[in-house]
């Protein structure tokens, strides 16, 4: 079956560093991905809709300055924390979907600012 | 806007019982999904609902829907231990795969 992978699984950074989180789509193209926060106990949160070779679309209330999305190619998505604070401290999911095929999700990274 | 609820946040049940997780969501969605997530892990998808009446069953759980009541179900059966988890629905418009995802229910199974 299709499987997104993301990388890496877990990572601490210091306050004031940035952090390049990757989405890849292994065994399909996906001409869209999808980046989704997620706090402890809390619910999923779209945070920006990811289309290859083009601008991605933020949702309401994302810095698009802080959080860098690019797609580069039909496998690969990146998001980058950028100036990451504690706050930034989350559970990042991604997804992916080839055309008329369902969503697959990531393993998810989870993020540590100190 | 699609606003997703689920109730209840939290559950506690013993091993063998029965109990209903429901999801209710605000505006019109032309698919609705639930998924299972076990602390730490992603999201594992469950089921996909596309249409009124439409019930799927994968071992205990039972998911189904009514598109005119905007509500969806889980229905758990005789539950065991391996059950534990957070349960996530999700619904969105066809042709678009932004989901909207429910508030989650923390299922706890007591042996």
């Amino acid at each position: 079956g299709a499987v997104v992978s993301q990388h890496p699984s877990w990572v601490i950074c210091k306050s004031g560093t940035s952090v390049k989180i990757e989405c890849r789509s292994l065994d399909f193209q996906a001409t869209t991905m999808f980046w989704y926060r997620q706090f402890p106990k809390q619910s999923l949160m779209l945070m920006a809709t990811s289309n290859e070779g083009s601008k991605a679309t933020y949702e309401q209330g994302v810095e698009k300055d802080k959080f860098l999305i690019n797609h580069a190619s039909l496998t690969l998505s990146t998001l980058t924390v950028t100036s990451a604070h504690p706050e930034d401290s989350s559970f990042y999911i991604c997804s992916a979907r080839a055309a008329s095929s369902p969503l697959h999700f990531g393993n998810g990274t989870r993020l540590t600012v100190t | 806007e699609l606003k997703v609820e689920q109730n209840p946040l939290f559950l506690s049940m013993q091993e063998g019982k029965n109990y209903t997780i429901y999801c209710n969501y605000s505006t019109t969605s032309d698919r609705l999904y639930w998924y299972r997530q076990d602390p730490g892990k992603s999201l594992e998808s469950l089921f996909v609902l596309l249409s009124n009446g439409a019930v799927k069953q994968e071992g205990r759980l039972m998911a189904s829907l009514d598109t005119k009541a905007r509500l969806s179900t889980l229905h758990i059966t005789a539950a065991v231990h391996d059950l534990s988890a957070t349960y996530f629905c999700a619904g969105g418009p066809f042709g678009n795969e932004k989901l909207t995802f429910g508030t989650g229910t923390r299922l706890t199974i007591i042996p």
